[in-house]
């Protein structure tokens, strides 16, 4: 069965520093999502990706937070200048169309990232 | 916030069905509700989705009451690979985001 495939699995970073995470999305899929849990919290919706720009975003996805679908294949989640408070576990997920309409979100295993 | 709401907890035997409740009183007519879960911390799997009618899939059932204010996920032989984290979502069949609570952690007892 098609994946959401996630890399890399665990990323840590220097504070203050830029990451990207990169995930690519089943084949064929059109809405593309980042989400975030932070340890022992709830998963929050982070951003909604369609048509090669940003359908909607959070208040937690500030100037800070980019994301970008560079070669029609990968979907990324740039964070420009990290912060301890952004040390949590990402996921991405995909949505694609069927015959009845939207099909639901699949998610990746994530990208577990430790900011130091 | 979550539009719906779940038991924090529940166990069940292995190899006994287990019904998960969960209310949403305040659902739109053009909300559907799915339910995903969360084995430790991978991410959020799909499990089934519908908007009035009972639906079932390989994977479980999914009963809605008739004035669709609740609904019960049903796994029909628990194993131990089904101690999770459930969440029940109401959302429109769409790309719309979705909003997760702090679902339910089945817990199933061998």
């Amino acid at each position: 069965e098609p994946e959401v495939t996630q890399t890399p699995s665990h990323q840590v970073t220097q504070m203050g520093q830029e990451v990207i995470l990169r995930c690519v999305p089943i084949s064929n899929h059109l809405y593309f999502y980042w989400y975030r849990q932070i340890l022992g919290q709830k998963v929050e919706f982070l951003v909604s990706f369609y048509n090669n720009e940003i359908s909607e975003k959070s208040e937690i996805f500030d100037d800070q937070f980019s994301v970008e679908r560079p070669d029609g294949s990968n979907f990324t989640l740039k964070i420009r200048s990290t912060k301890l408070e952004d040390s949590a576990m990402y996921f991405c997920a995909s949505q694609g169309q069927g015959a009845r309409g939207n099909q639901p979100q699949h998610f990746g295993d994530g990208t577990r990232l430790s900011i130091l | 916030d979550a539009k719906t709401t779940q038991p924090t907890s529940m166990d069940c035997a292995e190899g006994r069905a287990a019904n998960l409740p969960c209310n949403h009183s305040t659902i739109s007519g053009n909300e559907y509700v799915y339910w995903y879960r969360q084995i430790h911390s991978q991410g959020p799997q799909y499990i089934i989705h519908g908007l009035k009618n009972n639906e079932t899939n390989e994977m479980a059932s999914l009963i809605i009451t008739e004035d669709r204010k609740s609904s019960t996920l049903i796994l029909p032989h628990a194993t131990l690979r089904d101690t999770a984290v459930y969440y029940c979502i109401s959302s429109r069949f769409g790309n719309e985001k979705l909003t997760f609570g702090t679902g339910t952690r089945l817990t199933i007892i061998p």
